[in-house]
């Protein structure tokens, strides 16, 4: 049964600062893998989808990592801004396949302080 | 260019009653997908439809819990008797293809309906 995990939990940095978010997953067998943002009281926004193939995906200021061997996924924001300042998800297909029926992780609340 | 709108933004329904939640998709998708984000827990996936088919309803509860996608009008999640529990968001998302495919965003979603039961 597949789980994603996220860490941290939280996050606060300055602004200006690069970070890094993590996401675990325990099924490497995955078809590809999305990094999503969720504003307080909105819905997601896509950031950045990762297929199965790749290595890496890059919008922007912001970079995601995939190594399907090890189970794991970065983002890294680059600069960060205040209006960084949100909940970020990382998400894969349920049953691995091609289908955006998702399972998400617990999410990483960034704070960007001014 | 509207993207996926869902109404109402916030319902308040007393315990019994029925919720109706309502998803209109993004203009040219298709595929319709319902997850629930309850208190302190992260997003779960419900349903999935395309028009007038249900393809997954393996994440909803087998009790009181619907959906339907007509051929004409907005997706709707049907929950009847609300119990407490049953309190969320509800977030509606659509997309063109079945799959995440491409470096576009392929899911889309909605802001959500809070339901709450007193």
């Amino acid at each position: 049964k597949q789980e994603v995990t996220q860490i941290p939990a939280a996050l606060s940095v300055p602004e200006g600062e690069n970070l890094v978010l993590n996401c675990s997953f325990t099924d490497s067998a995955i078809y590809n893998l999305q990094w999503f943002r969720q504003d307080p009281g909105k819905g997601l926004t896509s950031l950045l989808l990762i297929q199965s193939s790749q290595r890496e995906q890059t919008s922007g200021r912001l970079n995601a990592s995939l190594d399907k061997s090890s189970g794991r996924s970065t983002l890294y924001i680059a600069a960060s801004q205040p209006g960084d300042s949100a909940t970020y998800l990382c998400a894969v297909p349920i049953d691995g396949g091609a289908t955006n029926k998702l399972i998400f992780g617990t999410g990483t609340l960034l704070a960007v302080q001014p | 260019n509207a993207g996926v709108m869902q109404n109402p933004r916030h319902l308040v329904r007393r315990r019994g009653q029925e919720a109706r939640l309502r998803c209109s998709p993004m203009k040219g998708h298709s595929h319709v997908y319902w997850y629930r984000q309850l208190p302190e827990e992260g997003l779960k996936f419900m349903v999935y439809l395309q028009k007038e088919n249900i393809i997954d309803e393996s994440g909803m509860p087998k009790e009181r819990f619907s959906a339907e996608f007509p051929k004409e009008g907005p997706s709707i999640l049907r929950i009847q008797q609300v119990v407490r529990g049953d309190s969320a968001a509800y977030f509606c998302a659509s997309s063109p293809t079945r799959s995440g495919t491409g470096n576009n965003s392929p899911l889309h979603f909605g802001n959500g309906t809070r339901l709450t039961v007193t």
